[in-house]
Formats: C-alpha cells, structure tokens, sequence
C-alpha cells in the first residue's frame, strides 16, 4: 500500500476564490472519510462515503461545501466563495470494507490559508 | 451525545520513563471501537492502537498499553520506556456508527514532549 496521498499539501488563496482538494485512498480502500482540523484541535467529521454514495454530511459543511467521489475511487472537496474561518487543515482518510477492519488512515491532509 | 475527553493539554516526560494519557467518553452504545492516534509535529496522523469494547482485554501494542475501563467509560493509554520520537499529539478517538454511516469523534488532544 502506498498510503492516502492529498493534492495539494498546502494551499493560499484569497478569500472569495474557490478551492478544489484532491484525495486518492488506499487501493480497494471502499470508504472514504473528509475531516477538518483546525489549530490546537482534533479533528471534525465532515463527511463520509461508501463507495461513490455520500451517506453522511455533517452540518460543519455548509452550502459552499461539495464533495465527490465519483466510481468511488479518489474523492475532491470544493470549497466555494472561501472565507477566512475556512483555513484549516483537511483531512482525508480511508479504510477498507470487513469485519475488524474499522481502523481509518490518514493522509497527509491540506493546509489552506485564506487571506 | 458521544463525546471524547482529553482533561490534559500538555504533558512532558523524560526520555526512557512512562508516561499515561487520559481520556474519557461518553456514548450510549454497548459496542464500539476506540483509538489513540498520534500526529508528530507536521507529518501525518497514524495509529497507535485500537481497543474494541466488547473485549475485557487491555490491548498492547509494543510499548504502548491501554487501561480500558468501561464502566467508567476511561481509555487511558501508557506509553511506557519513552523515545524522543513519541513527542506528538495524541489524540483520543471513538468510533460513532450510526445509520450505516460512521465517523471518528475526537478528544482535543493531549501535547507530549520527551525531554532527553
């Protein structure tokens, strides 16, 4: 496996620009989870997928907020009309389908900055 | 509602001693899955070990051990003959399945710093 990888690692944007980050599972990985964590902070749920279907978004994802997953492989999540209060770390993570096999691994997330 | 609770912020410990984390949770399930995860300073989050709740058994994982409490909801973990490398983040987390979704809830995590 060569783990969850994230495009990009760090972005800066000005705030009213749209941003797109790009995330690739662990192979055959079938579920696929986004969380945002902000400075001095764990980690928040924002939403999760099971193969292509989207099964949960959490209500930290407002309208400006879209994610995908199409053919349930890599996944994108798009934040329109950014604000400054949207600079954060995104996380992504992945985990495979089974019995025991609850344990999510994480990439290396992107960091937005929004000036 | 299911909540994690890390109750110290900083910790420190000298190189080659122990030292414990706390974290306690809340949940209304009677079966689920807990974690400590650690994040080095700007490198990615990895697992340090899982506990499933319906084994009494305190998992183990080299020199790292749980003290699973479940009746008073502790998940405490140990890290026992410190490195320099432990110094990270560690993060508490639980496992919320619900509605055939599921996600990670976690504490705000606990700063370790090993002194040499």
């Amino acid at each position: 496996d060569t783990g969850v990888s994230q495009n990009p690692r760090h972005k800066i944007t000005k705030r009213g620009q749209n941003v797109t980050f790009r995330c690739d599972p662990i192979s055959e990985h079938n579920r696929l989870y986004w969380y945002r964590q902000t400075l001095g902070q764990g980690p928040e749920f924002l939403t999760y997928f099971q193969n292509e279907a989207q099964l949960e978004k959490s209500r930290l994802l407002s309208d400006r907020f879209s994610a995908e997953r199409p053919k349930g492989s890599f996944s994108t999540l798009e934040i329109q009309r950014t604000e400054q209060g949207d600079s954060a770390m995104y996380l992504c993570a992945s985990s495979p389908w089974g019995a025991g096999t609850d344990t999510q691994y994480f990439g290396p997330g992107t960091r937005l900055t929004v000036l | 509602a299911q909540t994690v609770t890390q109750s110290q912020p900083e910790m420190s410990v000298q190189e080659a001693e122990t030292v414990t984390l706390s974290c306690t949770y809340d949940t209304s399930e009677s079966n689920y899955y807990l974690f400590w995860y650690k994040q080095p300073p700007s490198r990615q989050m990895i697992l340090v070990i899982r506990q499933e709740a319906y084994k009494q058994q305190n998992a183990t994982e080299n020199r790292f051990s749980v003290n699973f409490q479940k009746a008073a909801k502790s998940f405490s973990l140990k890290i026992s003959d410190s490195q320099l490398g432990d110094t990270a983040m560690y993060f508490c987390a639980f496992l919320l399945t619900q509605g055939g979704s599921e996600k990670l809830v976690f504490g705000k995590g606990t700063k370790l710093t090993v002194n040499p």
